[in-house]
């Protein structure tokens, strides 16, 4: 198993373009969540989905879209980038929702620059 | 205040050292707690999860304590390799998905 797979890696922007960044597991899990992390704060989650066709929002979902049309892919979206989404953002997935005892599996993260 | 709170250090220890980690949260409604390890520029893994009774893996024993709502992490015997940061996390409380990220304590572990 690949796990949880994310693309790209680093990626410059300028600002007011979009993007979206991928995410990909082959666990068969229902369970995914977008995070952003920075400097001196913890992860902050951006959009989550209990399943295909499903999806919520987090504490930050401000400047981002998601959609979940396969179990398998998360998309992140990027309507307009802003110098204030430059940060390190961590896709995970899990068999079940947070509220269980269930391990979270991150991808290795995408760095994000807006210049 | 924020919903997980941890101290950030760094905690600079030697080898062999004994080292205790502490985080509170707010929601009592909590009902999952987690810590994970992450190292520098890489994704964090979980570490361990945290029951009630406590429960203990090796050298980390971690504890809960719900009614001061908070939850610990003691490191045993520190080894180079238990260097870096430790993430408290929560669930949010009720049935949602949501988990809540404590900042992180950072450890270095000295020769």
């Amino acid at each position: 198993n690949a796990g949880v797979t994310q693309t790209p890696k680093f990626q410059v922007l300028k600002t007011g373009q979009s993007m979206t960044l991928q995410c990909a597991q082959d666990m068969n899990h229902e369970y995914m969540s977008w995070y952003r992390q920075d400097p001196g704060m913890g992860l902050r989650l951006i959009h989550y989905s209990v399943g295909a066709g499903i999806t919520d929002q987090g504490e930050v979902p401000n400047g981002y879209n998601v959609s979940r049309s396969t179990t398998e892919d998360f998309p992140l979206r990027l309507l307009s980038a802003a110098p204030s989404q430059t940060s390190v953002y961590f896709c995970a997935s899990s068999y079940s929702p947070g509220w269980a005892q269930e391990t979270q599996y991150f991808g290795p993260g995408t760095r994000l620059l807006v210049l | 205040r924020k919903e997980v709170e941890q101290d950030p250090g760094p905690f600079n220890v030697p080898e062999g050292a004994t080292v205790a980690f502490n985080c509170t949260y707010s929601n009592s409604a909590s009902q999952s707690f987690f810590w994970y390890r992450q190292d520098c520029r890489k994704e964090p893994k979980l570490l361990m999860s945290v029951y009630s009774s406590g429960n203990e893996d090796g050298r980390f024993t971690a504890q809960l304590n719900r009614a001061s709502q908070y939850i610990s992490l003691l490191i045993r015997d520190s080894k180079l390799s238990d260097s870096a940061t430790y993430l408290c996390v929560v669930n949010k409380g009720g049935n949602t998905g949501k988990l809540i990220f404590g900042q992180g304590t950072t450890l270095q572990v000295k020769p």
